[in-house]
């Protein structure tokens, strides 16, 4: 299993829901990643899981919370966003920490909050 | 951040060789990814250079020059399928990732 899973696909949300989304590797790799990326603009680094434990917050406001149960799950949960934080999500893995190693990423999933 | 650029986008002709530049700072710098990305759909790994000199893979090449902070990706016998953008990204100090802007390569019969 060479993929990493996203899920949903599509989310819409109020200003005042609370929502999750899932990402999922089973390759082994423990380093997993969220990004967040604006229409015709790169992905941004919003966090970093290293073994589980948090590594870095790229000052992302507090409306997203990370979460990493286990190796092979992470999560990041949303709680009164913004009509501006409607963009795309993307979740990456690789091998170990570092930037040596390849991301894999999902497929996103795509925001709008309304 | 890091300053990486490249050209925002670029047009070239089916069958022919297209060159995507991308400059970036060279402070705390690790290595370059290469990565192309369809409209509407995540990012798939072209490459990944950390050393000088050019790595060749199949019909796409990745050079890079860490004295000059500069890197190139070389794509030959362009197809239509290979429309997309094409992201710079470059690896700094142990675990942080900056992406250029892309470039939108349009390939034309």
């Amino acid at each position: 299993d060479t993929e990493v899973t996203q899920t949903p696909k599509h989310l819409v949300m109020g200003m005042t829901n609370k929502k999750s989304l899932k990402c999922e590797q089973h390759m082994g790799h423990r380093a997993m990643y969220w990004y967040k990326q604006k229409a015709k603009k790169p992905p941004e680094l919003m966090f970093v899981y290293s073994y589980e434990k948090l590594s870095i917050n790229e000052s992302v406001p507090s409306r997203f919370s990370p979460e990493c149960p286990n190796s092979s799950l992470l999560n990041l949960h949303l709680h009164a966003l913004q009509p501006e934080d409607s963009a795309l999500y993307l979740c990456a893995s690789s091998q170990e920490k570092g930037t040596k190693n390849e991301q894999f990423f999902g497929p996103g999933t795509r925001l709008t909050v309304l | 951040g890091q300053n990486i650029d490249q050209p925002t986008e670029m047009t070239a002709t089916e069958g022919a060789i297209v060159q995507i530049n991308c400059t970036y700072q060279t402070s705390g710098f690790n290595g370059l990814f290469w990565y192309q990305q369809h409209a509407g759909e995540a990012p798939t790994f072209l490459s990944y250079n950390v050393l000088d000199g050019l790595e060749e893979k199949g019909r796409f090449s990745s050079f890079l020059s860490r004295s000059k902070g500069y890197s190139y990706l070389l794509l030959k016998e362009l197809q239509m399928k290979d429309s997309a953008s094409y992201l710079c990204a470059g690896g700094y100090n142990f675990n942080k990732f900056y992406f250029g802007s892309g470039t939108k390569l349009n390939v034309k019969p």
